[in-house]
């Protein structure tokens, strides 16, 4: 068990809605990502926060959004769902910011758009 | 742009044959070389980070070693329960982590 939580843990929606994933980072951790793993591909890094602040964008969606709270957990929005959006989200977190700094993993929230 | 490339895609080995799964890295000022288990349908499991050339850590049947442009995560006399794809990432300069798409490794007793 590495600390991080995340729900929920399986999510099947239609086409066009919107979904909020939601994560709660280990304790103590200030920085939380999100990544989107589809089948048999790699992790897709999404999008990066600090104490609440963003950090780094990858590869996210305009339909795609997130945030993080006062309290540090972290909720990724997706919108206007495609089936394409259809993958594993991955929530990370780490204590502090840097790329040398270790990113424990929750154990996801599969998304299945029908 | 920062690059990770893993080899090879997958891997069969007979349960107790020893091998070494290879991640080739190029990033701008290497911050932390990163190794990962993901089992299907579950989270990466972190197995070890290392900082700077000629860095090894061991972790039971499992060590990783770290050199300019790669790093080796060598498996002894694996078991069944080794099975799983092994990821590796790269912190660069900008920031950024990069992943690569991992080894699948099948151990067959």
């Amino acid at each position: 068990d590495s600390g991080v939580t995340q729900t929920p843990k399986h999510l099947i929606t239609a086409t066009g809605q919107r979904v909020t994933l939601r994560c709660s980072p280990r304790s103590g951790d200030l920085s939380v990502y999100w990544y989107q793993q589809s089948l048999d591909q790699g992790l897709q890094f999404l999008i990066q926060y600090y104490n609440g602040e963003e950090r780094a964008k990858g590869n996210i969606l305009e339909r795609f959004s997130a945030q993080q709270f006062p309290d540090l957990h972290s909720e990724l929005n997706l919108s206007s769902l495609e089936l394409g959006d259809s993958a594993l989200y991955f929530c990370a977190s780490s204590a502090r910011q840097g790329a040398g700094e270790t990113q424990y993993f929750g154990p996801g929230t599969r998304l299945l758009v029908l | 742009e920062d690059q990770v490339t893993q080899s090879p895609e997958a891997l069969r080995l007979q349960e107790g044959e020893s091998s070494s799964l290879n991640c080739s890295y190029t990033v701008s000022g290497l911050r932390g070389l990163f190794w990962y288990r993901q089992d299907p349908g579950k989270g990466p499991e972190f197995l070890f980070t290392l900082y700077s050339a000629g860095e090894e850590k061991e972790k039971e049947r499992l060590k990783a070693t770290l050199t300019k442009k790669e790093s080796f995560l060598h498996i002894t006399a694996p078991k069944p329960e080794d099975s799983a794809t092994y990821l590796c990432a790269a912190g660069g300069g900008y920031q950024k982590v990069t992943f690569g798409i991992g080894t699948k490794l099948q151990v067959i007793p």
